[in-house]
């Protein structure tokens, strides 16, 4: 079965500090990946997606970049974090072509102070 | 752009009242999805739907997609404690996999 996994499960790091969140999938191959990013007891934004190795969408302008260095790895970085970046941070993969599900990570959560 | 409305965003209630989140767009989904989400975990889905028209059963919940693929409503019955979270809806559109979120329903049940 597949499995997905998301390290750090919280951060606090200063204004000005760089980010690095990694995300894994087991049990599949070839997924299309996603970041989110969600704010307190709302729904979610879709910051970056992924279809392949190196192969990487962006959503909305903003501080964050992210990479797929492997096919079953996605990273999310920053080189200065900004107070706004604060928020709960979310990965999905999705292999059904199908009914477009989408499978979550346990999230990150990330305090910029 | 496309944009899933969902309401309401709050909803208190006690064990054993029946309550209906909605969610509605202006725009055609290929199929949407219901998720929960616990505080500080990830969403977890509950269902698909993908039929214009189509209701699927999960114990006391009841999902229906509308005939024209543009709106969807969650129904519970007797609602428990445990049923207490966040419940979001997501439209898929397009090749991209790519999902439309609603803004989540909180559902807190009472004892």
């Amino acid at each position: 079965s597949q499995t997905i996994h998301q390290w750090p499960a919280t951060l606090v790091q200063p204004v000005g500090s760089p980010l690095s969140l990694e995300c894994t999938v087991e049990g599949t191959s070839n997924p299309n990946l996603y970041w989110y990013r969600q704010a307190a007891g709302r729904g979610l934004q879709l910051l970056f997606y992924s279809v392949g190795i190196g192969q990487i969408s962006s959503e909305v302008p903003q501080n964050l970049s992210a990479s797929r260095p492997q096919d079953r790895q996605f990273i999310l970085s920053s080189k200065k974090l900004l107070l706004s970046d604060s928020g709960f941070y979310l990965c999905a993969w999705r292999d059904d072509w199908v009914y477009n599900e989408q499978f979550f990570g346990p999230g990150t959560r990330l305090t910029v102070l | 752009t496309q944009l899933l409305e969902q309401s309401p965003q709050f909803l208190s209630i006690q064990e054993g009242e029946n309550l209906t989140v909605y969610c509605n767009s202006s725009s055609v989904f290929s199929s949407l999805q219901w998720y929960r989400q616990e505080p500080g975990e990830g969403p977890v889905l509950l269902v698909t739907v993908v039929t214009g028209g189509e209701v699927k059963k999960l114990k006391r919940l009841t999902f229906q997609f509308g005939d024209a693929r543009k709106d969807s409503s969650l129904h519970i019955t007797a609602a428990q404690p445990g049923d207490t979270g966040l419940y979001l809806c997501a439209g898929a559109g397009g090749n991209t996999g790519k999902l439309i979120f609603g803004q989540g329903t909180t559902l807190q049940v009472k004892p």
